[in-house]
């Protein structure tokens, strides 16, 4: 399953709302194996959604997610400074699992 | 608290063969699959493969057949992946994964691999 990422970057002031894209070549049947991750420079990856909606132990409500199918959104409601980040999404519905190619937050 | 700990980093020469090592530790080794996934400078991320350390069995990406192979040692709750007959595009930061359903949590900081001449 391919998944596409969009935008690529979106630069955004703190406060504002940001509203990231992810889409599946084909459905993930499961929204349950749909999760995304954060990324910071010289850090491993870390999960901030899984199963399409549900954040990770310790992830700030103002991240959330939603979709089902092939459409799936991460949402950040009110930018914080550290936001600034590449987000990925990912399948692991279907074997192998695969990530989309990120979309890069950067904050004014 | 779930701890995974992977080698230093390393220097290799094309052709070579390189060994990174993922220590686990804070919850029971053999009950989670661990995942390979590596990330070449300013690129995305690429899976390539699991290991189920309770078994040995393996599933590998079409990518690195033939290239890869992933091992453990289960009296040392370490997982290894090594990669042979490297190359420049092989440079890449390479991370253990453990497997949960409920999304993947828990990462090790990362090793990088430089291929260069």
């Amino acid at each position: 399953i391919v998944l596409t990422q969009s935008p690529g970057t979106l630069s955004l002031s703190p406060g504002e709302r940001a509203t990231l894209s992810c889409r599946a070549s084909q459905s993930v049947s499961s929204s349950y194996y749909l999760a995304w991750y954060q990324q910071k420079p010289g850090q491993a990856p870390r999960l901030l959604i899984y199963a399409a909606s549900s954040r990770a132990t310790g992830i700030p409500d103002r991240f959330s997610g939603s979709g089902s199918g092939t459409d799936f959104t991460l949402t950040i409601s009110r930018l914080e400074p550290e936001d600034s980040a590449v987000y990925y999404c990912q399948q692991y519905d279907r074997s192998p699992p695969t990530f989309g190619g990120g979309t890069k937050v950067e904050i004014k | 608290q779930v701890h995974l700990v992977q080698s230093g980093a390393e220097v290799k020469k094309p052709g070579a063969s390189v060994k990174v090592s993922c220590k686990a530790s804070g919850y029971t080794f053999i009950n989670y699959y661990i995942h390979w996934v590596r990330q070449a400078p300013g690129q995305g991320l690429e899976w390539m493969g699991w290991i189920d350390p309770s078994r040995g069995v393996t599933d590998y990406a079409q990518t690195f057949q033939g290239r890869v192979t992933m091992t453990r040692d289960t009296s040392t709750s370490t997982a290894y992946m090594e990669l042979s007959r490297l190359t420049s595009d092989d440079t890449a930061v390479y991370y253990c994964v453990r497997d949960e359903s409920a999304g993947w949590e828990d990462w090790g900081q990362g090793t990088l691999v430089t291929v260069s001449s």
